[in-house]
């Protein structure tokens, strides 16, 4: 089946820093979602992507989506300690209206 | 946004036991609901689609005869784990599917089977 290999795998970082993470698919994706997902708990979206080339805010959130339609990019501005949790790519593979492939996802960990 | 409850948010169970996961929409009417299910550091996985009225939909390698799965009402789909083994402790999400890709979770449920 389709995979989406998200990286880095885990990262550690200091409060106030920015985090980049991404997420890449040996296939097309025509939609792009990241989540977040706190321990725990089901995972929330942040920030949906429908376009080739869009990139989207949330707040410190910023997402885009690759030219190629095989990556998605996650950004995340001035880090606070909530930011902490794993956060995952997700999208149906082409030709499923409606099933979601996650990806492996990113665990990232805020220092003060 | 719709609002999933799923109950109950922790079991444990004896091996061989059975035991039922509930996955409430409570403000939509979801045709379809889907089961996914997450190993400790692992990604979560799609178990199951399940369809309002009919028969689940299983993903390969997910038994069917094993997991469950009834959806009889809009507002409703249940996940029942038979005969559990200390191998089925997860933690299972559900998730209701509305709009095209409106895709809410509910808070999870962990299964610790011993």
């Amino acid at each position: 089946g389709q995979q989406l290999n998200q990286s880095p795998q885990s990262m550690f970082i200091q409060e106030g820093e920015d985090v980049s993470m991404n997420c890449t698919s040996s296939s097309i994706f025509n939609t792009w979602l990241w989540y977040k997902q706190d321990p725990g708990e089901g995972p929330v979206l942040l920030i949906a992507l429908y376009k080739a080339g869009e990139l989207t805010s949330n707040g410190r959130l910023t997402a885009q989506f690759g030219i190629t339609r095989k990556d998605s990019f996650l950004n995340i501005s001035a880090s606070i300690p909530s930011d902490v949790g794993i956060y995952f790519c997700a999208g149906p593979p082409n030709g499923t209206a409606s099933k979601l492939t996650f990806g492996t996802g990113t665990r990232l960990q805020v220092t003060l | 946004g719709a609002v999933v409850s799923q109950h109950p948010s922790r079991v444990i169970c004896k091996s061989g036991t059975s035991v039922k996961i509930e996955c409430r929409s409570l403000d939509f009417q979801a045709t379809t609901m889907f089961w996914y299910r997450q190993f400790p550091k692992q990604s979560l996985m799609l178990m199951a689609t399940s369809n309002e009225g009919s028969k689940a939909t299983y993903e390969q390698g997910v038994e069917k005869d094993k997991f469950l799965i009834n959806h009889a009402s809009l507002t409703l789909s249940t996940l029942t784990v038979t005969s559990a083994h200390p191998e089925d402790s997860s933690f299972y999400i559900c998730s209701i599917l509305h709009g095209r890709y409106g895709y809410t979770f509910g808070s999870g449920t962990r299964l610790t089977v011993v």
